[in-house]
């Protein structure tokens, strides 16, 4: 299975500054049709988990453009500019480059 | 407006065995691959496996394969997720998902195994 690390366990943001999580796959995400399968979710305090970012860099539908993602094969970097007090939640990276689909453990912002 | 809405989760005991269910609107069901994604309580998520558009076709996480069966009626447009010979590491949410470009998630049902 691949394995998905997210870094760090926790980030405590001020609104109205930045945040980088960071996704490290275990074997390349760069699928034979030259898309990297590698996807982002929020999941909202008490919520289901939400699409954010789907082939490594596409904004999902009404998802603001603060939310921006990056990588290579096997290293991603979701940024979040400007954080706002609805970004809290925790966020996990997912790939659906092969079975079984896995995600990562998951990186709790907060607000300070 | 899509909507995923999951029931039938309970209280089950140790080797016993539940089914879930997940009704589909807003959407044509039967052009739809359907996942099922857990999460187990205070952890990350899993992925249980899929089901293509006709149900012919069926993919599993190893973890609980032979134990789990999806699958579907599109004539009423429902998921299905038969668990059987539940263990406690089962203990989740149960969350009915289309997966895409567009990801749609229902609200989850709990499923508890205990004694």
């Amino acid at each position: 299975d691949i394995v998905l690390t997210q870094a760090p366990l926790s980030v405590s943001v001020t609104p109205g500054e930045s945040a980088s999580i960071s996704c490290r796959s275990s074997k390349s995400l760069l699928s034979s049709k030259g898309i990297t399968s590698l996807y982002w979710y929020l999941q909202r305090p008490g919520k289901s988990p939400q699409l954010l970012i789907y082939q490594m860099s596409n904004l999902a539908s009404g998802v603001p453009d603060r939310f921006s993602s990056s990588g290579s094969e096997t290293d991603f970097t979701l940024k979040i500019s400007k954080v706002e007090t609805e970004d809290v939640g925790v966020y996990y990276c997912g790939h659906r480059l092969e079975y079984p689909l896995t995600f990562g453990s998951g990186t709790k912002l907060e607000i300070k | 407006e899509v909507q995923l809405v999951e029931s039938g989760g309970s209280l089950v005991q140790p080797g016993g065995s539940l089914k879930l269910s997940c009704v589909a609107s807003g959407f044509t069901f039967s052009n739809y691959w359907m996942d099922w994604v857990r999460q187990t309580p205070g952890k990350s998520l899993e992925w249980i496996g899929e089901i293509n558009t006709d149900g012919s076709k069926t993919n599993y996480a190893p973890s609980i394969k032979d134990r789990f069966t999806i699958s579907r009626d599109n004539a009423k447009s429902t998921l299905y997720l038969q668990m059987s010979n539940v263990k406690s590491d089962d203990t989740a949410i149960y969350y009915c998902t289309r997966l895409g470009a567009r990801d749609y998630w229902g609200q989850g049902v709990m499923v508890t195994v205990s004694s």
